[in-house]
């Protein structure tokens, strides 16, 4: 059963490009949710996206978008690049059909993104 | 609006010591607090987790208490490994295992053999 996959493992970006990160969220979840980690911080939630739709967002940027296909699978789009948007970008998965927090989100093991 | 502050690390200590990582909440109501961890080059893996006040979380030795009326959620061990050096997150969520999870800085720890 495989947990949840990210690629690319590593990037290198210069300012100004565009930038599509991709997740495939684990076997029976149908919600994504993406987070951003700069070094030396903890994750900041970016948005959710649960039947194909933006469900949450945080405190970001236009400039980060994102979409989910029929198959759960989500990307993460950043556009204008700049040098803060260095981090650690990780996906979570969770299912909308087990209530409460017995099941928690599960994490992959994120897209290092470096921009030059 | 809600938020997680978490003792500043790094923490070193010697195999087998006593380990506490401190952690308070602001957040109103009822959320769910958890401990994460992350090993070098990984993700996040939930460590443990309590869901109401007075519940204590375990796991692989590590415990912590659901403190309501001192809005905290300490980290402790009894005898720490050298494989348990990581990076430890304390983190709340709101509702349910799809709401978002808002989480502290971390600390790092390094145990030295």
């Amino acid at each position: 059963d495989a947990g949840v996959t990210q690629s690319p493992t590593h990037l290198i970006k210069t300012r100004g490009q565009q930038v599509t990160l991709r997740c495939s969220p684990k076997s029976g979840h149908d919600t994504v949710s993406w987070y951003q980690q700069a070094l030396g911080q903890g994750p900041q939630f970016i948005f959710q996206y649960y039947e194909e739709e933006e469900r949450q967002r945080g405190n970001f940027p236009d400039r980060f978008s994102g979409h989910q296909f029929p198959n759960y699978s989500s990307e993460l789009n950043v556009n204008a690049l700049l040098l803060g948007d260095s981090a650690l970008y990780l996906c979570a998965s969770s299912s909308s059909r087990m209530r409460g927090v017995r099941q928690p989100q599960h994490f992959g093991d994120g897209t290092r993104l470096s921009i030059l | 609006g809600d938020s997680v502050t978490q003792m500043e690390g790094p923490v070193t200590l010697s195999e087998e010591a006593f380990l506490t990582i401190n952690c308070t909440y602001t957040a109103t109501g009822y959320p769910s607090l958890f401990w994460y961890v992350q090993y070098p080059g990984e993700g996040l893996q939930l460590l443990l987790k309590a869901t109401k006040a007075d519940d204590k979380g375990s796991n692989k030795g590590f415990e912590a208490t659901y403190r309501k009326e001192t809005t905290s959620f300490h980290l402790e061990k009894g005898s720490v490994q050298v494989s348990d050096s990581a990076v430890y997150f304390c983190a709340l969520s709101r509702y349910s295992s799809a709401s978002k999870i808002i989480f502290g800085s971390g600390t790092r720890l390094s145990i030295r053999p």
